[in-house]
């Protein structure tokens, strides 16, 4: 199956930082990725969706100048969380979408955790 | 928008026994139904996946079902190991390139 990477697997950072997270399809061309947040025990919930060389579509109540997704090339998408806070500590999955087909593949999620 | 509703949250089964996970949809036009499992603190894997066209589909211990009048698909593990245990989440979407809105997520727990 295709296989997307994320990296890092975990960070921790200071309250008021800014942390980026990149999201890669490995052996596919991803069209479309999306971006996920998940808290403990709950389930996926979309964020936005990112399209190459076009702004992302962020979902209602997603503030886009806080959660900066760049989608420069059919390989990579990144999510660039600013100035974040404790609340904003959650796992970040991306998912990516070929050409081909409507399965998204997931990446192997990041770990956020601001003190 | 889509909303997609799943039961049980949570699953106990005996080594063996069968376990059933069942999802409610509610825009007619979603006509993609995928079933994701995600092991703790990992990503969520495809495990199966069913079209509006198609009522039925299996794949070795594993089946869906989908009745597009009432707006509903299940998930079917029969013979149900320990490596099951999981959280199972349902997912709807519609035409090609839109995006998926998920379940709350089973949590299924096999005893041996």
């Amino acid at each position: 199956g295709a296989v997307v990477s994320q990296h890092p697997s975990w960070v921790i950072c200071k309250s008021g930082t800014s942390v980026k997270i990149e999201c890669r399809s490995l052996d596919f061309q991803a069209t479309t990725m999306f971006w996920y947040r998940q808290f403990p025990k709950q389930s996926l919930m979309l964020m936005a969706t990112s399209n190459e060389g076009s702004k992302a579509t962020y979902e209602q109540g997603v503030e886009k100048d806080k959660f900066l997704i760049n989608h420069a090339s059919l390989t990579l998408s990144t999510l660039t969380v600013t100035s974040a806070h404790p609340e904003d500590s959650s796992f970040y999955i991306c998912s990516a979408r070929g050409t081909s087909g409507r399965t998204e593949f997931f990446g192997p999620g990041t770990r956020l955790t601001v003190l | 928008g889509e909303n997609v509703e799943q039961h049980p949250s949570t699953l106990s089964v005996q080594e063996g026994d069968s376990a059933v996970i069942k999802c409610t949809y509610s825009d007619s036009a979603s006509n993609y139904f995928p079933w994701y499992k995600q092991e703790l603190g990992k990503r969520p894997q495809l495990i199966i996946d069913i079209r509006s066209n198609v009522g039925e589909k299996k794949d070795q211990r594993i089946a869906v079902t989908l009745n597009k009048t009432a707006k509903h698909f299940s998930l079917h593990i029969t013979e149900t190991q320990p490596e099951d245990s999981a959280v199972y989440f349902c997912a709807a979407s519609k035409a090609a390139g839109n995006k998926l809105t998920f379940g709350g997520g089973t949590r299924v727990l096999v005893k041996p």
